[in-house]
């Protein structure tokens, strides 16, 4: 059974920093191309990043480019989102993805990240 | 990167049929076949059901069709049930390996 698993999601002033993780299960980590996607409250979905097989590739939606990243840990089975400079319109839960055939097979069950003073 | 337009609702009764649409433009779902389409129930993580315009994952039932033409992808539910009440959207490879989803569709089963 395919299983992605995210944390690190929290309260957070604007300007300040956090890291997600995602840990997965169930599938073959490494030759799968992993995302990050999120949904402000009551809003629609939206993509933020994507990473290759290799770590390679990275591609981030134009929103959030220069402020974050993302990496993953093979070792670890794992992927991160590394997320600085945030804003209150960062605000949403943020959700990993194993991505396939250009679309998100398989999703977490989401952690929230607020950015409020 | 341009949200693709679809109808904020759709409604239909038991057994009959929705279509909802996806409209974007030649740089996404006029470009190229990958579109896929999300069922979200409130409080719950996405589900894929459709990928590649119209290729169904393992376990979807085959009452969930897709289809595109054009600019414009749509997403069919045939023998509508209540179970299928959800929220609907559908999302497009766009230019330079990005994504961009729809606005979203209500599904009402009356």
């Amino acid at each position: 059974e395919v299983q992605l698993v995210e944390s690190g999601g929290g309260l957070v002033q604007p300007g300040g920093s956090l890291r997600l993780s995602c840990e997965v299960g169930g599938f073959t980590f490494s030759s799968h191309w992993m995302s990050w996607l999120r949904q402000a409250p009551g809003k629609g979905l939206e993509w933020v990043a994507n990473i290759n097989q290799r770590g390679s590739e990275i591609y981030l939606v134009d929103s959030v480019e220069g402020r974050f990243t993302i990496s993953r840990d093979d070792a670890k089975r794992s992927v991160y989102l590394y997320m600085n400079s945030l804003r209150a319109e960062d605000t949403a839960v943020y959700y990993c993805a194993r991505a396939q055939y250009a679309s998100f097979q398989d999703w977490g069950q989401g952690t929230l990240v607020t950015v409020s003073s | 990167q341009s949200a693709l337009t679809q109808p904020p609702s759709a409604s239909g009764s038991p057994g009959q049929s929705v279509t909802i649409s996806c409209t974007g433009t030649g740089s996404d779902v006029g470009g190229h076949y990958h579109v896929s389409w999300y069922q979200q129930f409130p409080g719950k993580a996405p589900k894929l059901m459709i990928y590649e315009v119209s290729k169904r994952p393992s376990g979807v039932p085959d009452r969930f069709s897709g289809s595109k033409s054009g600019n414009t992808a749509s997403l069919t539910v045939s023998g509508l049930q209540a179970e299928d009440e959800a929220d609907y959207y559908c999302s497009s490879l766009a230019g330079g390996n990005k994504y961009v989803f729809g606005t979203g569709t209500k599904v009402t089963v009356l």
